[in-house]
């Protein structure tokens, strides 16, 4: 009973290729994250939505699209990924709008590789 | 730019003992502090948290300190157990521009030895 899950665990796939991740919570939650841990273990924000509302977008390249059909999903479309797009890919919600009081509950991570 | 240096990357203990993860920061405007536990392949749990009015905040065998003047946050854990062997993320947020902003460090591995 899973309460953030994230699709697909592994992924590889070739430079220039265009990929998603998809994200659900059954939390109810009003706010979800996408966060980015990369070679150097750096958990870095990279979007957050509330209410299918982006409030936060931190600098990253917009070949990253983040897209949320509803409060209960926030999917992440990369087109042309690179090299450095290789990372892990971490989902998350919270139960209101961003605070740093609201727990985060984070997904099991997407691992993506780029070849 | 680092702004949270957890500078061990691993820690190792014996079964019972205190394992104490120290993390560093830079910015003073941090407000909140909370730590993050994560085992491998699962996302990154909430442990425990404190906020920059406090100096000490105590939950079962957890516990986080914080020393403001010195830019020092640490955490304790009493009596270790093996099931304590994961990765420990430091995270800290303040408020700029009107948003929250939160930043992670680079996690400690700690590795509870029965």
């Amino acid at each position: 009973d899973t309460a953030v899950s994230q699709t697909p665990k592994y992924l590889v796939t070739q430079m220039g290729n265009d990929k998603s991740i998809k994200c659900e919570q059954n939390l109810g939650h009003d706010t979800m994250y996408w966060y980015k841990q990369d070679s150097k273990k750096f958990l870095k924000i990279m979007f957050s939505y509330n209410n299918k509302e982006l409030i936060i977008n931190e600098t990253v390249p917009n070949r990253f699209s983040p897209k949320s059909p509803d409060k209960a999903h926030l999917n992440l479309h990369i087109n042309s990924l690179e090299l450095g797009d290789s990372a892990v890919y971490f989902c998350a919600s919270s139960q209101d709008g961003f605070r740093a009081t609201d727990t985060q509950y984070f997904g099991p991570g997407t691992r993506l590789t780029v070849l | 730019d680092q702004q949270v240096k957890q500078n061990s990357p691993s820690l190792s203990v014996q079964e019972g003992r205190i394992s104490i993860l120290n993390c560093d920061y830079t910015n003073s405007m941090f407000d909140y502090f909370l730590w993050y536990k994560k085992y491998p392949a699962e996302g990154p749990t909430f442990l425990i948290s404190i906020s920059s009015i406090k100096d000490k905040n105590e939950d079962g065998r957890f516990t986080v300190f914080l020393n403001k003047s010195a830019k020092h946050l640490s955490l304790h854990i009493v009596p270790s157990q093996p099931g304590d062997s994961a990765v420990y993320f430091c995270a800290a947020s303040w408020t700029q521009g009107g948003s929250e902003k939160l930043v992670f460090g680079k996690g400690t591995k700690l590795t509870v030895n029965p």
